[in-house]
């Protein structure tokens, strides 16, 4: 079975400091890596997605993440944060073939301070 | 083109009463996935669905719980009976039929609360 592990539940930072959020998943086949942002009294919106090829990927608002196979894991980073970027962050995997559900991480509040 | 709609946004039930939540894809998006979100928690899969057929139903409980896409109109989540455990948020997303670049669409959610 599929697990995910976001390590902070709470992120509190300033404005310009660089974000960098964590995600470990377990499971032993392909996957496919998602990270999916929440901003408060909105639904969840894809930020970016891993299907194959280059390991880092870039995704929207200047957000990007690289999968290390080797240690399972698909950190989520900004190098300069805004206010706007309030909101909960959660990292998703599913199976290789990808069609199939979603299995989430618990989620990152992240909260910038103006 | 409008996105993943979900009603109702806000549901309250008693114990023992049943709920109905509805989900209607985007355009074009004949895959649906329901997911259920508890206070603290991430989101949970219960159940992916294509037209008039349940694909994956492992994460929904045996009991009480029932999803339906059909031909034509939303696809709803039935949950009978329902207890103060079930309340949560219920989300549902949509894909297009594409196994390369699957990208799931959520809606807004419903909020249920039993009494």
């Amino acid at each position: 079975a599929q697990s995910v592990s976001q390590h902070n539940h709470h992120v509190i930072l300033s404005e310009a400091a660089s974000l960098e959020l964590g995600c470990n998943y377990s499971y032993g086949g392909t996957v496919n890596l998602f990270w999916y942002v929440q901003y408060p009294g909105q639904h969840l919106q894809l930020l970016l997605k891993y299907f194959s090829g280059d390991p880092l990927v870039k995704g929207i608002k200047g957000f990007e993440a690289e999968f290390i196979k080797s240690k399972f894991s698909f950190n989520l980073r900004k190098p300069s944060v805004q206010w706007s970027d309030t909101a909960e962050y959660f990292c998703a995997v599913n199976s290789g073939g990808g069609a199939d559900g979603l299995t989430f991480g618990k989620g990152t509040h992240l909260i910038i301070q103006p | 083109n409008a996105g993943v709609m979900q009603n109702p946004r806000h549901l309250v039930r008693r114990r023992g009463q049943e709920a109905r939540l509805r989900c209607s894809p985007m355009k074009g998006h004949s895959h649906v996935y329901w997911y259920r979100q508890l206070p603290e928690e991430g989101l949970k899969f219960m159940v992916y669905l294509q037209k008039e057929n349940i694909i994956d139903e492992s994460g929904m409980p045996k009991e009480r719980f029932s999803a339906e896409f059909p031909k034509e109109g939303p696809s709803i989540l039935r949950i009978q009976q329902v207890v103060r455990g079930d309340s949560a948020a219920y989300f549902c997303a949509s894909s297009s039929n594409t196994r390369l670049t699957n990208e799931q669409f959520f809606g807004p959610g419903t909020r249920l609360t039993v009494l």
